[in-house]
């Protein structure tokens, strides 16, 4: 089974306004980490946010913040105030405590139009 | 920051040679490193776990003869690719995590170098 899915091939927002970029998961450990990254056309990975599993609050890094619902297994991005520069793919990923390995989500394509 | 430096960020060269490709965390330790390859408009494909003093673990399908690792120091660690062919052509990346038991370490994010596109003609 895969442990990230990540439904949005590509996703389209208006310049100014707010977009959500779905992730599920799938995991039985009671402790795990949830992180976002997003790639340039470039190609460099650039971390964005993090989110614990035993954290009670929603993560937020300026326009980013995590919808984290433990119940649903989801861990979705929520970008504010879209920018240009925000066309990118965007990766999910899940760490699990029993080893170091990073599960990566099949990558969402975020076109920003001005 | 914690900051990777991979280098060279563009091979290109012809069948038959060898790739070496360097990744250095330089302001952090790294215990673990990772390295990837991905395939355009795909995701991350983990190739192999380098972990600094030990062999790396191979993920299933990746040759360790094609694909040598070297961790030889806590900022270093190479991948070469030897006798490369036009198939071995893509995107590789490397990564960096901070030292560190896993369970205490698991906010830790991995810290990516700038990747290295290869070319094999």
């Amino acid at each position: 089974a895969q442990k990230i899915t990540q439904t949005q091939p590509g996703m389209f927002v208006q310049e100014k306004e707010a977009v959500t970029l779905d992730c599920t998961y799938d995991t039985s450990d009671q402790s795990y980490g949830l992180f976002w990254y997003k790639q340039p056309s470039s190609g460099e990975m650039i971390f964005l946010i993090y989110q614990g599993s035993y954290d009670e609050q929603n993560a937020t890094e300026g326009r980013y913040s995590l919808n984290f619902q433990k119940a649903r297994k989801s861990a979705n991005l929520v970008i504010s105030a879209s920018q240009l520069g925000d066309s990118a793919m965007y990766f999910c990923a899940m760490r699990e405590p029993t080893g170091n390995q990073f599960y990566f989500g099949t990558g969402t394509s975020l076109t920003v139009i001005p | 920051g914690a900051v990777v430096s991979q280098h060279p960020s563009r091979v290109i060269c012809k069948s038959g040679t060898s790739v070496k490709i360097e990744c250095r965390s330089l302001d952090f330790q790294a215990t673990t490193m990772f390295w990837y390859r991905q395939f355009p408009k795909q995701s991350l494909m983990l190739m192999a776990t380098s972990n600094e003093g030990s062999k790396a673990t191979y993920e299933q399908g990746v040759e360790k003869d094609k694909f040598l690792i070297n961790h030889a120091s806590l900022t270093l660690s190479t991948l070469t690719v030897t006798s490369a062919h036009p198939e071995d052509s893509s995107f590789y990346i490397c990564s960096a995590l901070k030292g560190g038991a896993p369970r205490l370490a698991g906010n830790q994010p991995q810290h990516f170098g700038d990747g290295t596109r290869l070319s094999i003609l």
